[in-house]
This record gives C-alpha cells, sequence and structure tokens, in this order.
C-alpha cells in the first residue's frame, strides 16, 4: 500500500542550530509531497509544498527537498528557535486523496 | 475571515449514545475531509466528499456516517457501533490548483466517550 513514513522519534536540536526532518515513501510516486505544522491540541497548517520535478523549495527559514531517487523529502529549518517546538507532518498525494505520515515531534532547547 | 469553524472544541459522551461533530467552511471548497488522530497513530482518513450530495468512505469508515447537504457544511455522526470512538477529529477542506491540493484544517474537536 501507499505510504508515507516519519521517523516517529522526537527529535531534539540546539537553539540556533539547524534541524532536518525526513519523509520517505513507498510504494508509489507521489506528484509533490507537502509539509505541515501541528501544535498540540490544533489542527495542522500547512508550510511548503514541493513538486517532483523540483530539487528544493525554501521559504523564509525553512527548506524542503525531494529525491526522487532515494524516495525521500528532507525538512530543514535553519536557526531554530524554541518557538518552532512542534509536529511536523509530511503528506502525499495517493491516488485518490493525500497520505499523510505519523509527524515527527521537533523539540528546540534553549 | 475565511476558513473552517469546527464545534465544539471538547465533548462528552456516555457510551452507547450517537453524537454529531459540525464543521463548516467559508472558503468556497469543494472537497472536504474528516481525519482521526489517535496518540502515535497519525491521521487517519474517515470519509471524504468532493461535491455536494456525495461522499466516499476512507479508511477507517465503519462506525461512521457523514452528510454533505451544503458545500460549506460536512457533519460527521460518531455511532454507538464505533467501538473506540475517543479521539481528536480533524475535518478539512481542499482547493485544487493547478493539480495541487492543499488542505486546510479546522481546529479539531476532541471527543471523550465515557
Amino acid at each position: 500500500s501507499q505510504k508515507i513514513e516519519q521517523n516517529s522519534e522526537a527529535l531534539n536540536i540546539q537553539e540556533g542550530k539547524t534541524a532536518t526532518l525526513t519523509c520517505n515513501y513507498t510504494n508509489y510516486s507521489p506528484a509533490y509531497l507537502q509539509w505541515y505544522r501541528q501544535d498540540p491540541g490544533r489542527g495542522p497548517v500547512f508550510l511548503l509544498l514541493i513538486r517532483e520535478n523540483e530539487k528544493e523549495k525554501r521559504k523564509e527559514r525553512l527548506k524542503v527537498t525531494f529525491d526522487t531517487t532515494l524516495k525521500q523529502s528532507l525538512f530543514h529549518i535553519t536557526a531554530s528557535q524554541p518557538a518552532d517546538s512542534a509536529t511536523y507532518l509530511c503528506a502525499g498525494r495517493g491516488d485518490d486523496k493525500i497520505i499523510f505520515g505519523k509527524g515527527t515531534r521537533l523539540h528546540i532547547l534553549p | 475571515d475565511g476558513g473552517i469553524t469546527q464545534s465544539p472544541k471538547y465533548l462528552f459522551r456516555k457510551e452507547g449514545q450517537n453524537v454529531t461533530l459540525s464543521c463548516e467552511q467559508n472558503l468556497n471548497h469543494d472537497a472536504m475531509y474528516w481525519y482521526r488522530q489517535d496518540p502515535g497513530q497519525g491521521l487517519r482518513l474517515i470519509y471524504y466528499s468532493q461535491i455536494v450530495n456525495d461522499f466516499q468512505k476512507g479508511d477507517i469508515a465503519e462506525g461512521y456516517s457523514v452528510s454533505r447537504e451544503k458545500k460549506e457544511s460536512f457533519p460527521l455522526t460518531v455511532t454507538s457501533a464505533q467501538k473506540n470512538p475517543t479521539a481528536f477529529y480533524l475535518c478539512a477542506s481542499t482547493v485544487t490548483s493547478g493539480g495541487i491540493n492543499e488542505q486546510y484544517f479546522g481546529p479539531g474537536t476532541r471527543l471523550t466517550v465515557t
């Protein structure tokens, strides 16, 4: 079945460093991948989208890459801040719906 | 302000009772979705509707029902047949542009059934 997999372990990063989150997809080739941020008890918020023919996309301190050979997307937050602490969800377009990964909890330590 | 509203934010029910969760959007989006989120499980699709008066089952539709009588409304009923209804429920709508679907989520309803 079509899957989006993210590291379910929480990621602890020191403030000011770059946080890198990984998203892998299996059994299909999504035309695009999306990244969402979710704070506790709230709905996810769309952050970035990258198409399969794009290598890299940037938005302020955020950078996303798409590697079709590795079947992977990397999500980077540079100059991380404690306010970046949240769960980050990766999603890819499936046959008739968007498939979400389970998310990675990111903690930025002051 | 445009957006998706879900009400109530917290809902408590006794086992054996049906309960309906509200979802309204004023974004003029055609497609709407219901997800369930449990700790460590990620988002699981319950039902979705791509157009008024039409809807499809998602991955975990058993014990749930929906209706889509108006474009802006997509209520979800959690029936007594749902074995483990306590969860965080998220409603979303989608705008499609250039083949890209971007999902807008509501704030969620946390349902507790005892």
